[in-house]
């Protein structure tokens, strides 16, 4: 069964810092492109970055380039999700999300339930 | 970047009836569009992609046609288990916007 579990969200004050995980299972990890998907409360889905299979390629969404950094460990099966300067507005519920293919562009077919991020004083 | 906008944001109707949603993209995205269905407190879900495919394991009474600047999302007939919101996503030039969203009820 393909499982993506999120974990490292939490409660965490603006220009703090915070680290998310993402374990994978259930295929072949090192195969799929993997992208990190929120949603702020009340609001829509939010694409936030993306990495292809052999970290290669890799992109940010506008609103955290030069703030979040993606990586992934193939031989572990996990995605990460490196969160500086946070903001008010990055509080989310964050989703860890599978590609259809090992470069980036293509569909999300498996996502994760989610860990909540919230940057509060 | 490119803009998606959904019509309408909500729609209520019967079971049985037929749900139809359309996605415009700001520009061009050929047929690079996907659709998912996110029920509160649930992973989102793949329904089709590439604009017209279905995913594996996805019900029939979903469809989706289009390409260039506008998409359309087909339920052919709505059943309570589709009590959800649907989203368009483009993935043109790496941007992978997300639509608004349309919240369908019963």
């Amino acid at each position: 069964e393909v499982q993506l579990v999120e974990s490292g969200g939490g409660l965490v004050q603006p220009g703090r810092s915070l680290r998310l995980s993402c374990a994978a299972s259930g295929f072949t990890f090192d195969d799929y492109a993997m992208h990190w998907v929120r949603q702020a409360p009340g609001t829509g889905l939010e694409w936030v970055s993306g990495i292809n299979w052999n970290s290669g390629s890799i992109d940010y969404a506008d609103s955290v380039k030069g703030r979040f950094t993606i990586s992934r460990d193939n031989a572990k099966n996990s995605l990460f999700l490196q969160m500086n300067s946070l903001r008010a507005e990055d509080t989310a519920l964050y989703y860890c999300a599978k590609a259809t293919r090992g470069y980036l562009e293509g569909a999300f077919d498996m996502w994760g339930q989610g860990t909540m991020v919230t940057v509060s004083s | 970047d490119i803009q998606m906008t959904q019509s309408p944001s909500s729609l209520s109707a019967s079971v049985g009836d037929r749900v139809t949603i359309t996605c415009q993209a700001s520009q061009d995205i050929k047929n690079y569009l996907n659709w998912y269905q996110h029920k509160p407190g649930k992973a989102p879900k793949l329904l089709i992609y590439d604009a017209s495919n279905l995913q594996t394991g996805v019900p029939s009474r979903f469809s989706g046609s289009g390409s260039g600047t506008d998409f359309t999302f087909t339920i052919s007939s709505l059943q309570p288990e589709d009590i959800a919101t649907y989203y368009c996503q483009e993935y043109d030039n790496l941007s992978f916007t997300f639509g608004p969203g349309t919240k369908v009820d019963i």
